[in-house]
């Protein structure tokens, strides 16, 4: 147990629905990554927060967004879904934010679009 | 930009066999390197870092030297077990940047008794 929490861990769901994807991060870490791996693309980072503020963006479509909560919880949501979007995501964690900072990955959550 | 270049797999070997997987990277500031292992049904877990030039990371008899001359972070292990078959990927972030990882396509090791 990595100690990041990510639920559900599976996900089945139609194109054009919209899903949240939910991420408690290490305990005593501030910093909230989320990263999709999907066979064509590899592992993709998508976002950053740090503190609750939104630190660092990637390869995020607009149909996704994400926030991280006082509790420093994180949710990523995708919406108006496509077959494409089917993957694994992950969220991670660190204390910090810099690159100095070593993540701690969850076991994903694997979202199936059909 | 910033970007990891990795051994194409899938790498099948024989139990005690010698393991390498190539890693090269390419950074526009000064990069931490790292190793993760995904096994089975599973998160990424980190293996191994490195964060200057010439320092040698190593884990569970895994070990990887940071190159800055020929810009690699290879992964060896001298002899692997059945246990050691997963997905490696090499990855990079750039220290005084934000913490966002560059991940390498990585690396599927099938090991076979």
């Amino acid at each position: 147990d990595s100690g990041v929490t990510q639920t559900p861990k599976h996900l089945i769901t139609a194109t054009g629905q919209r899903v949240t994807l939910r991420c408690s991060p290490r305990s005593g870490d501030l910093s909230v990554y989320w990263y999709q791996q999907s066979l064509d693309q590899g592992l993709q980072f998508l976002i950053q927060y740090y503190n609750g503020e939104e630190r660092a963006k990637g390869n995020i479509l607009e149909r996704f967004s994400a926030q991280q909560f006082p509790d420093l919880h994180s949710e990523l949501n995708l919406s108006s879904l496509e077959l494409g979007d089917s993957a694994l995501y992950f969220c991670a964690s660190s204390v910090g934010f810099s690159g100095a900072n070593v993540l701690t990955f969850g076991a994903g959550s694997r979202l199936t679009v059909l | 930009g910033n970007s990891v270049t990795q051994m194409e797999g899938p790498v099948t070997l024989s139990e005690e066999a010698f393991l390498t997987i190539n890693c090269t990277y390419t950074a526009t500031g000064y990069p931490s390197l790292f190793w993760y292992v995904q096994y089975p049904g599973e998160g990424l877990q980190l293996l191994l870092k490195a964060t200057k030039a010439d320092d040698k990371g190593s884990n569970k008899g895994f070990e990887a030297t940071y190159r800055k001359e020929t810009t690699s972070f290879h992964l060896e292990k001298g002899s692997v077990q059945v246990s050691d078959s997963a997905v490696y990927f090499c990855a990079l972030s750039i220290r005084t940047g934000a913490n966002n990882l560059f991940f390498g396509t990585g690396t599927r090791l099938t090991v076979i008794p």
